[in-house]
């Protein structure tokens, strides 16, 4: 059962576009949802992360939407760059759940020039 | 501070044999955890450790079992390689402490390639 669903599973968007990438999860109990950036041979590092608490986190060109009515979140891309170009995970955790993060299937973005 | 380290970075094992993952992490975190990587399924859960001498399954524990040595350590074993369990391995770990964010923040290490023939 795969709790928190991701699409699109690829995307490829003009330098200075702005990618979408969209979960949705299906357990109320979550309370944490971050976005995890990983490029070819490395590990996930951690981009951008909200609570429910808030409709929007914005750090830099990267932005969270929440939408806690409708159990889903996204992340949006803005003026993206060749060097953006890597997989994106969404996860999700809830608090007492020991930070077991549940992670999305991934979004393997290509920004070209 | 190297943060989290894997060895080895790829292996090559035949179906039954066994071997160990190691990982390593300096940065005073409590929590640890053991992921694999499979194309088109994110990644998933294998085990994880809230803290030294404790243990618990996650979404996909069969197959493989864990010890958590001491704080900075904690080792993957597989008893018996089978075809299924090729894939990226990555382990993780996280802190406890006080400030948004950082007690859930997942540092990851560079991961292992394992091939099962």
């Amino acid at each position: 059962q795969q709790q928190v669903k991701q699409s699109p599973q690829s995307l490829i968007v003009q330098k200075g576009g702005i990618p979408i990438i969209n979960c949705a999860y299906e357990n109320t109990a979550f309370d944490y949802f971050p976005w995890y950036q990983q490029f070819p041979g490395k590990g996930p590092a951690l981009l951008i992360a909200i609570r429910p608490d808030v409709s929007e986190k914005k750090e830099g060109r990267f932005t969270i939407s929440f939408n806690k009515s409708a159990k889903q979140f996204s992340l949006h891309i803005m003026d993206s760059q060749p060097g953006d170009s890597a997989t994106y995970f969404c996860a999700a955790s809830r608090a007492g759940g020991g930070n077991k993060l549940t992670f999305g299937t991934g979004t393997q973005l290509k920004v070209e020039l | 501070n190297a943060g989290v380290t894997q060895t080895p970075k790829f292996q090559v094992l035949k179906t039954g044999q066994s071997m160990t993952l190691q990982c390593a992490q300096d940065m005073n975190h409590n929590s640890m955890y053991w992921y694999r990587q499979d194309p088109g399924m994110g990644l998933r859960l294998i085990y994880y450790s809230a803290s030294e001498g404790t243990t618990d399954k996650g979404e996909v524990p069969n197959g493989y079992n864990v010890s958590r040595l001491n704080k900075r350590e904690f080792s993957l074993r597989l008893e018996s390689a089978a075809p299924s369990q090729t894939s990226v391995y990555f382990c993780a770990s996280s802190g406890k402490f006080a400030g948004t964010f950082i007690q859930e923040t997942q540092y990851f290490g560079p991961g292992t390639r394992l091939l099962v023939l």
